[in-house]
């Protein structure tokens, strides 16, 4: 099955700084790769996703890339603020298995004013 | 539209009783699931359901039941609960079809001691 690994586990920068997280995943059939933040105490919330078919994609501060044939994908946040303290969660589908979400160990991000 | 609701939001429980952890949405999603995050890890899939009357196992199903009677409904069922159970259980809900972002729910926290 599916295994997907998350590094770092933590991440401390100053603000301003970029962040960036990175995952690997194992099942070369996965095409879907969301990025979830949760902030202390509350449910995770989506803040960018990816599809197989797309290398990269970017929203605002927050954009991620996606190596196929590595198999790796990775989370960029630029002009880090205090409010992207959270933790973040990757993970991968593979979109013919009913949507079971397979995630990442989590990287909990502290941007110091 | 409430979303993803999930009760009760805090519970603590003796270890052999039983509970069931409620999860309702309002989104008319086909697809649920339930998934349990331990402190400082990521999120395990439990069972998963893509229709009313269809369920299937997730990552780590033991221990725990489930039922989609409903479009609506997906109740957790835990059995002689045990220590090992304590964590915080999220549901979620996607659409289907072309559409894989999950919905979560706001998490019961459970304490078995």
């Amino acid at each position: 099955g599916e295994n997907v690994e998350q590094h770092p586990s933590t991440l401390s920068v100053q603000e301003g700084d970029s962040a960036v997280i990175k995952c690997t995943y194992s099942d070369s059939a996965s095409n879907y790769f969301p990025w979830y933040k949760q902030e202390l105490g509350k449910r995770p919330q989506l803040i960018i996703d990816i599809r197989s078919n797309v290398g990269e994609k970017k929203d605002q501060r927050i954009a991620v890339t996606l190596n196929k044939t590595a198999k790796h994908f990775s989370l960029h946040i630029t002009e880090t603020q205090p409010e992207d303290s959270a933790v973040y969660f990757c993970a991968a589908l593979r979109g013919n298995q009913g949507g079971k979400l397979i995630f990442g160990q989590g990287t909990e991000l502290s941007v110091k004013p | 539209n409430a979303g993803v609701t999930q009760t009760p939001k805090f519970r603590i429980l003796k270890i052999g009783q039983s509970m069931t952890l409620q999860c309702t949405q309002d989104m008319n999603h086909n697809y649920m699931y339930w998934y349990r995050q331990d402190p400082g890890m990521g999120l395990k899939l439990i069972y998963y359901s893509v229709g009313a009357g269809i369920t299937d196992k997730g990552e780590v199903p033991n221990g725990y039941n489930v039922s989609r009677s409903t479009t609506e409904d997906f109740p957790l069922r835990l059995e002689l609960a045990a220590p090992s159970q304590t964590s915080v259980y999220f549901c979620a809900t996607h659409r289907g079809s072309s559409s894989y972002e999950q919905y979560f729910g706001p998490g019961t926290r459970l304490t078995v001691t």
